[in-house]
């Protein structure tokens, strides 16, 4: 199995800030990764596929880039509603994995 | 609109069978490329893939559990069954059910909750 790695595991950031959360594969994946945000009590979201590619809907301050093996999600200027877990996503093999997430938090 | 919604018991007892339906609507299984996968998530944990069906019938499983789970489909009734073997308290879970569609899970249900409990 291909297992994930995010960093940070937490977060803590200020309205306006710039943020950066890195996704790390345990071998390449190409493209193939997919970035989700989860609020509390609320289904994950698709935010970003194939590594840099912004879902229909999402809003521009959020962008994703790298190739292989390691990969990064940013938010250009946190918005108050920004603030909830990330969860990178390989779908270049089956069985499909999961990083363990990164909770970013209000500072 | 594409929908999917969890069905299923609520409270398990440990060492019962666990039966969850997704329901979907907006899209067919059976058309090229279309896939539904089951995903989990413990209280407080992250997310921890289960299971896929794909269009044309392929199954995929969780290297950990797949000796435990069984995925099926009902095309017409626009259905995806995952059946999970000799449940434990450790698999107290949302569950959720989810398109992926080309290489990502665009669209989830809104999770249902089961816990595993004498």
């Amino acid at each position: 199995d291909i297992q994930m790695t995010q960093s940070p595991s937490s977060l803590s950031a200020s309205v306006g800030d710039r943020v950066t959360i890195t996704c790390r594969a345990s071998q390449s994946i190409s493209r193939y990764l997919n970035w989700y945000q989860q609020k509390p009590g609320k289904a994950p979201k698709l935010l970003i596929y194939t590594a840099s590619s912004l879902q229909s809907g999402v809003p521009s301050r959020f962008s994703g880039s790298g190739s292989g093996t390691d990969f990064t999600l940013t938010i250009s200027s946190l918005q108050p509603e920004d603030f909830a877990t990330y969860y990178c996503q390989q779908s270049y093999s089956s069985p499909r994995t999961f990083g363990q997430g990164t909770k970013l938090e209000i500072k | 609109q594409v929908t999917l919604k969890e069905s299923g018991p609520a409270l398990v007892k440990p060492t019962q069978t666990l039966t969850l339906t997704c329901t979907f609507s907006g899209f067919s299984l059976s058309t090229s490329g279309m896939r539904v996968s089951w995903i989990r998530q413990p209280p407080g944990k992250a997310l921890e893939w289960l299971a896929r069906i794909d269009w044309d019938d392929d199954k995929f499983y969780s290297t950990s559990l797949q000796t435990r789970l069984t995925i099926s489909k009902d095309t017409s009734k626009n259905q995806v069954v995952l059946t999970m073997t000799n449940m434990d308290p450790v698999d107290t879970a949302t569950y959720y059910c989810a398109r992926e569609l080309l290489t990502s899970f665009d669209i989830w249900g809104q999770g249902t909750m089961v816990t595993v409990s004498s």
